[in-house]
């Protein structure tokens, strides 16, 4: 089975601290991602990388950064944290093959708290 | 602006009723289509999915979803629900002409009485 490792499932930061969370997938996956899960929003795209070193801003990447510099890792990092960024983060990954592009599967998430 | 919708965002049904999710998708070319579902408390997980051949799907804990392409619809389906299909249900569609053009639905929450 795939499995996608995110490392905190809960944290509680204060206002301008800087966040990392990590995620790591187990399946030799090219593509991952990060989302943020907010009631009535759905998932929206943080941020994806389709290979090492390689990324890509999805719907709402300002306040966030990411770094992909393992095949395995994908983190993604708040600079400075601001209260409208507490919410759920989930990380996903794909396999992608020859033009085939799998499902996502997704980790526990992150569910950040900014006071 | 591709979009995908969920009208129904909060459904409430009785045990052993019939359930029908609707998710339409904005992009006329050709898709990928999924469904995810997410239990309380744990992780979004993959129910079903289409990528091709046959429109009528069957997945995981007796749900299935038809891919009607003249609809641009993907509506999940069960005949009968049981307390433990309690959960938010996420449709998603993938066009097939980049990389990234993966697009979720709002969601919608199925709660069922028992």
């Amino acid at each position: 089975d795939v499995k996608v490792t995110q490392s905190s499932r809960y944290l509680v930061k204060r206002t301008g601290e800087k966040v990392f969370l990590e995620c790591v997938q187990d399946m030799d996956h090219e593509n991952m991602f990060w989302y943020r899960q907010d009631p009535g929003l759905g998932l929206r795209l943080i941020y994806f990388s389709y290979d090492v070193k390689m990324k890509e801003k999805g719907d709402i990447p300002e306040g966030y950064s990411v770094s992909r510099e393992k095949k395995e890792r994908f983190s993604l990092i708040l600079e400075s944290a601001s209260t409208n960024q507490t919410s759920m983060y989930l990380c996903a990954s794909r396999q992608v093959s020859g033009g085939y592009h799998g499902e996502l599967f997704f980790g526990e998430g992150s569910r950040l708290t900014v006071l | 602006a591709q979009s995908v919708s969920q009208h129904n965002h909060h459904v409430i049904l009785s045990e052993a009723a019939s359930l029908e999710l609707g998710c339409n998708y904005s992009y006329g070319g050709t898709v990928n289509l999924f469904w995810y579902v997410q239990y309380p408390g744990q992780h979004l997980q993959l129910l079903l999915k289409y990528f091709s051949g046959d429109p009528l799907v069957k997945g995981i804990k007796g749900f299935e979803a038809e891919f009607i392409k003249s609809k641009f619809s993907f509506n999940l389906r069960k005949p009968s629900v049981q307390w433990s299909d309690t959960a938010e249900y996420f449709c998603a569609v993938f066009l097939r002409t980049g990389a990234n053009n993966l697009f979720f639905g709002t969601g919608t929450r199925l709660t069922v009485i028992p």
